[in-house]
């Protein structure tokens, strides 16, 4: 499966631990999208990183979350001193470098569920 | 920040009938897209969109790119019990800018 492969599946946290997901993108895509969806509701934009730079993280809160994306492995979504505001379920999408084309859209990882207790 | 109105919330429909949602938008889109979600998996990409105007089928798919940029719906041709899910648009600006989800369409299908 060549999918956009996240990991962990479930994860849960104690108020106050450190979070860490993580999103492999499909082969060949450089562009990584992180999405945070909570219960009843739509995917909302956290942070789009291509490879070893942060294109835009107007959707992450500024404090304890960060991202990265580096030149070799996984992207990683980092939530420091979890609280359980932050349980949601994470998603990863890639694409490749040009999206002008049909069939060159974003694809989903199946995400990962943070429970914090 | 751009938002997307989707509607209906949910539906619940006998098999054999059509559905049809749409979303609406404060702002131009470049791309539609429509999405669906089932439990505990992520979104799977069903149709996209790319033109004003432009009407597009995926099976008994089809959705259509308003014509003001502002606007797409999706319609759901005979729906059988797999169609069940959440249903979601999506709104791109241009080129690789992230998208816009709309809150979702949850669709249940009485057999």
């Amino acid at each position: 499966n060549a999918g956009v492969m996240q990991n962990p599946r479930h994860l849960v946290r104690r108020r106050g631990q450190e979070a860490r997901l993580r999103c492999s993108p499909m082969k060949g895509h450089s562009h990584v999208y992180w999405y945070r969806q909570l219960p009843e509701e739509g995917l909302k934009f956290m942070v789009y990183l291509q490879k070893e730079n942060i294109i835009d993280e107007s959707g992450m809160p500024k404090e304890r979350f960060s991202a990265e994306f580096p030149k070799e492995g996984p992207s990683i979504l980092r939530i420091q001193q979890v609280v359980r505001g932050d349980s949601a379920a994470y998603f990863c999408a890639s694409s490749p470098l040009i999206m002008r084309e049909r069939g060159t859209e974003a694809f989903f990882g199946q995400g990962t569920r943070l429970t914090v207790v | 920040g751009q938002q997307l109105n989707q509607s209906p919330q949910s539906m619940f429909i006998q098999e054999g009938e059509d559905v049809s949602m749409n979303c609406t938008s404060s702002s131009i889109f470049n791309t539609w897209l429509w999405y669906k979600q089932e439990p505990g998996e992520g979104p799977v990409l069903l149709i996209a969109l790319y033109k004003a105007g432009e009407l597009t089928s995926n099976g008994r798919l089809t959705a259509q790119f308003g014509i003001t940029r502002k606007d797409s719906f999706l319609n759901i041709s005979a729906s059988i019990p797999s169609d069940v899910g959440i249903y979601f648009c999506a709104g791109r600006g241009s080129g690789n800018t992230p998208l816009v989800f709309g809150k979702g369409t949850r669709l249940s299908v009485i057999a």
